[in-house]
C-alpha cells in the first residue's frame, strides 16, 4: 500500500520563504508530483520529480530523495495568491494513477 | 486546448436518493479517473479507465457506485443510494496513457 505524510497547516508571511514537506512509503516508486488546490476549484500541476534532486520552476522548486521517501515543495516571494492546498501524490510504478495525500493548507498573510 | 468538463457544478440530495455525474475528458485523452474529496482530506480515486476499459476500481464501495465510460469518451459516475458520508467533490481528471493528469473543477455533492 501507499502511506503518504505532509503537515495538515502552515502559515507563511507575503515576501516569504517556506517549505512544504512530503514523506511518502510506497511499494514503487514512479514519480512524485506536487499540485495546488484552491478553496472550490480543481488541484492544477506544480511540479514533477521521479529522480533526485531540484526542479526549479520560476518561484516554486521541488526536491526529492528517493532513498529517504522524502520530497518537498520550496515556495520563493510567497504571494497572497499562493494561499491554497499543496498535494503531494506518488505515483506507483507500473500505473498512471496518483495517490494523494491529505494536503496542506498554506496561509500567506500580509 | 479545452479542459476537463464536468456537471453538474452542485448537487444537494437527500440520503437514500440517487445521483449521476458527467464529464467530458480532454479530447484524445485515453485514460479517464474518478476522483472522491472528502473536506480536509487529498482526492481518493474510486476508479480508472484506459478507453472503454476498467484499469482500477479497488476503491470503489461497488454496492452503492458504479461508472461506465461509453464508447470511450465520455464518463458518468452514478451512487445509488447516497449516504451522508458521501457528501464530497467529486472530481474527474484525465490524461495520456502515462501522463499527467489534469483536473475537472468537480461536483460538490452534499447529501442531507
Amino acid at each position: 500500500g501507499q502511506n503518504i505524510d505532509q503537515p495538515t497547516e502552515m502559515t507563511a508571511t507575503e515576501g516569504a520563504i517556506v517549505q512544504i514537506n512530503c514523506t511518502y512509503q510506497t511499494s514503487g516508486f514512479n514519480g512524485l508530483f506536487w499540485y495546488q488546490q484552491h478553496a472550490g476549484e480543481a488541484p492544477t500541476f506544480l511540479s514533477y520529480n521521479v529522480l533526485d534532486g531540484l526542479e526549479e520552476k520560476g518561484r516554486f522548486s521541488s526536491f526529492l530523495s528517493r532513498s529517504k521517501g522524502y520530497s518537498y515543495l520550496l515556495l520563493k516571494e510567497l504571494q497572497m495568491k499562493d494561499s491554497a492546498s499543496y498535494l503531494c501524490a506518488v505515483r506507483p510504478s507500473g500505473y498512471s494513477t496518483l495517490t494523494f495525500g491529505k494536503g496542506t493548507m498554506l496561509l500567506v498573510s500580509p | 486546448e479545452a479542459g476537463v468538463a464536468q456537471s453538474p457544478r452542485y448537487k444537494i440530495i437527500e440520503k437514500r436518493q440517487s445521483v449521476a455525474f458527467w464529464c467530458n475528458p480532454i479530447s484524445g485523452h485515453a485514460t479517464l479517473y474518478w476522483y472522491q474529496q472528502i473536506l480536509g482530506q487529498g482526492p481518493k480515486l474510486l476508479i480508472q479507465f484506459q478507453n472503454n476499459g476498467v484499469v482500477d476500481d479497488s476503491q470503489l464501495p461497488k454496492d452503492r457506485f458504479s461508472a461506465e465510460r461509453l464508447k470511450g469518451v465520455d464518463s458518468t459516475l452514478k451512487i445509488q443510494p447516497a449516504k451522508l458520508e458521501d457528501s464530497a467533490v467529486y472530481l474527474c481528471a484525465s490524461s495520456l496513457a502515462q501522463g499527467l493528469a489534469t483536473f475537472g473543477s468537480g461536483t460538490r455533492l452534499t447529501v442531507v
